[in-house]
């Protein structure tokens, strides 16, 4: 069966700081992979899909950039922290065929 | 992909029935109805998805209207767990592509003893 791991699970960085957020999903080979960003109180933000290694379509511009550097990883980067970067991220993966995501536990992260 | 409606909260006593409520009055023809579900502080889980015809799994049942413009998800027996936020998303039945779902604000959920 397939699996999806977020790490950390926490992070409390202060602005200005880079960022690097980890997701693997086991148990699949090719899948759509994707970041999300929920602020606190609001519904899930698309930020970032990528069909393929080394391809990444980003949804709204901002201080973050996504790399997928192999088939079933996908990370979440910033140079350098804002206080609007503070939210929960989830990863999801779908397989290329069919429709439904999956998402990880999530990383809550703060931005002092 | 089209709107979706859907209150922002709705009460139900455990071991009744769950009936959550969504329109989606600009459905087009290809697009599917899908349900997700979001507990306090963990990921999204996916619930149900379905075209045209009524779907069951597990978790839940979908029933879509005829003329799709709207649709319902049931929880049969619905318990604590089941405390949650739901998402009612409509998205086109493309494959080979990204799956991009937009998700709105739900309806919370809060099942009572």
């Amino acid at each position: 069966s397939q699996t999806i791991h977020q790490w950390p699970a926490t992070l409390v960085q202060p602005v200005g700081s880079p960022l690097s957020l980890e997701c693997t999903v086991e148990g699949t080979s090719n899948p759509n992979l994707y970041w999300y960003r929920q602020a606190a109180g609001r519904g899930l933000q698309l930020l970032f899909y990528s069909v393929g290694i080394g391809q990444i379509s980003s949804e709204v511009p901002q201080n973050l950039s996504a790399s997928r550097p192999q088939d079933r990883q996908f990370i979440l980067s910033s140079k350098k922290l804002l206080l609007s970067d503070s939210g929960f991220y989830l990863c999801a993966w779908s397989e290329k065929t069919y429709n439904e995501q999956f998402f990880g536990p999530g990383t809550r992260l703060t931005v002092l | 992909d089209a709107k979706t409606t859907q209150p922002p909260s709705m009460d139900c006593a455990e071991g009744r029935a769950a009936n959550l409520p969504c329109n989606h009055s600009t459905i087009s023809g290809n697009e599917y109805v899908y349900w997700y579900r979001q507990i306090h502080s963990q990921g999204p889980q996916y619930i149900i998805h379905g075209l045209k015809n009524n779907e069951t799994n597990e978790m839940a049942s979908l029933i879509i209207t005829e003329d799709r413009k709207s649709s319902t998800l049931i929880l049969p027996h619905a318990t604590l767990r089941d405390t949650a936020v739901y998402y009612c998303i409509v998205r086109g039945g493309l494959t080979g592509t990204a799956s991009k779902l937009t998700f709105g604000t739900g309806t919370r959920l809060q099942v009572t003893l």
